[in-house]
């Protein structure tokens, strides 16, 4: 089975502080993304990856950054957490092919930022 | 990738079959059919996909409809486990990156 995983389930942080929440696949996917989910608003990407060390933007990148060194783990970093970052993150991968594209997802960390 | 259409909600007894239906009226003949669900305070789960053909794996079955405007999802015996927001997305064969994901269907499975 796929195995997504994330460092925390919970999170809490004050604003300003800088803030790195960790993302490990095990099945050698090339793909890895990361969204926020927030009630009303579905998901929406913030990043995404498609090998080591490349990164495309998605959706809502500002404030956010990413960092892909190895191929098995891909890390968002809120530079100055402020509260409106305040979310459900979910990380997911996935692997290319010729067939359709299949995205496994990882628990999610909530994060609060007081 | 086309709209997609569920009901917000439904409930289902325990033991029983649950029928969850999705309208894709708009669906392109390169488009696949996607079922995702989320449980409260997880991440979502992927359950199944289909092109034309019906699909069944282990957790549930996949029903297209021959005009591929509509499909359901039957998860053949509900347990409260199964209480969840499913999704039904349509995506493009080759396409890959942000997953868009709709309102879904709240599904509430009851003893």
């Amino acid at each position: 089975d796929v195995k997504v995983t994330q460092s925390s389930r919970y999170l809490v942080k004050r604003t300003g502080e800088k803030v790195f929440l960790e993302c490990v696949q095990d099945m050698d996917h090339e793909n890895m993304f990361w969204y926020r989910q927030d009630p009303g608003l579905g998901l929406r990407l913030i990043y995404f990856s498609y090998d080591v060390k490349m990164k495309e933007k998605g959706d809502i990148p500002e404030g956010y950054s990413v960092s892909r060194e190895k191929k098995e783990r891909f890390s968002l970093i809120l530079e100055s957490a402020s509260t409106n970052q305040t979310s459900m993150y979910l990380c997911a991968s996935s692997t290319p092919g010729t067939g359709p594209e299949t995205q496994y997802f990882g628990p999610g960390t909530r994060l609060l930022v007081l | 990738d086309a709209k997609t259409t569920q009901p917000p909600s439904m409930d289902c007894a325990e033991g029983r079959a649950a029928n969850l239906p999705c309208n894709h009226s708009t669906i392109s003949g390169n488009e696949y059919v996607y079922w995702y669900r989320q449980i409260h305070s997880q991440g979502p789960q992927y359950i199944i996909h289909g092109l034309k053909n019906n699909e069944t794996n282990e957790m549930a079955s996949l029903i297209i409809t021959e005009d591929r405007k509509s499909s359901t999802l039957i998860l053949p015996h509900a347990t409260l486990r199964d209480t969840a927001v499913y999704y039904c997305i349509v995506r493009v064969t080759d396409s890959w990156g942000k997953l868009q994901f709709g309102a879904g269907t709240q599904v509430v499975v009851t003893p």
